[in-house]
């Protein structure tokens, strides 16, 4: 079955690396994704990384995957004001078009200190 | 901005009734996703929709129902609605077969039922 966890809670502050962690359990999954969710809005696509990549690199995030841990991350470095919101972890096992959706962790809420 | 836009952004019903949430998909996107969100939950895949036909379908009743059109609208339809349905909704475009099937969300419609 497919499942994604993540920490619900991650306080840091602001300067400061954040480090999102998620865990899945589907081996077969082809893309992981991280969106990020802030009040009262939708979801915005922050990056994604192919199933046979370790690492991903984009201005201050970078995404590095254990696929034989079944882990994912997010680091965001020098963390601000504005990085304050929901993180979600979510895979697709899709072939094309991703048909079977994505499937999403529970989000971590991410709060800066100053 | 995803260029993917829904409406209402509010909605409020009572048990029993039926309602229609609209999405307009982003240019050139032919793949519609739905997705509930409940409170302090990640998003839950309902169906997704591609040349106007469902193309997979989630852990969700006969009562949620679909449509897409050509002209990049789309439509949510929930009939005999419970209390348990009320959530956010959220549609998502995409291009079939895109490199990383990335999936672009709309900002929702938050649905509340009486």
């Amino acid at each position: 079955g497919e499942d994604v966890e993540q920490s619900l809670f991650l306080s840091v502050r602001e300067g400061d690396s954040s480090v999102i962690n998620c865990t899945y359990t589907d081996s077969s999954s082809t893309y992981l994704y991280w969106y990020k969710q802030e009040p009262g809005a939708g979801l915005q696509l922050l990056t994604y990384i192919f199933s046979n990549m370790d690492m991903k690199q984009d201005q201050r995030l970078t995404v590095l995957l254990n696929k034989k841990d079944k882990h994912l991350s997010l680091r965001i470095a020098d963390t601000q004001t504005g990085d304050s919101a929901i993180y979600f972890c979510a895979e697709s096992m899709g072939s094309g078009g991703g048909a079977d959706g994505l499937t999403f962790g529970k989000g971590t809420h991410l709060i800066i200190q100053p | 901005e995803t260029g993917v836009t829904q409406s209402p952004t509010h909605l409020i019903k009572t048990r029993g009734q039926q309602v229609t949430l609209r999405c307009s998909s982003q240019s050139g996107h032919n793949t519609v996703s739905w997705y509930q969100q409940a409170l302090g939950q990640g998003p839950q895949f309902i169906f997704q929709y591609y040349r106007e036909e469902e193309n997979g379908r989630g852990n969700f009743p006969p009562r949620f129902s679909g449509l897409q059109f050509p002209n990049y609208s789309s439509e949510l339809n929930v009939n005999a609605l419970e209390l348990d349905d009320s959530a956010l909704y959220l549609c998502a475009s995409s291009l079939f077969g895109a490199t990383g099937d990335t999936q672009y969300f709309g900002p929702g419609t938050r649905l509340t039922v009486l």
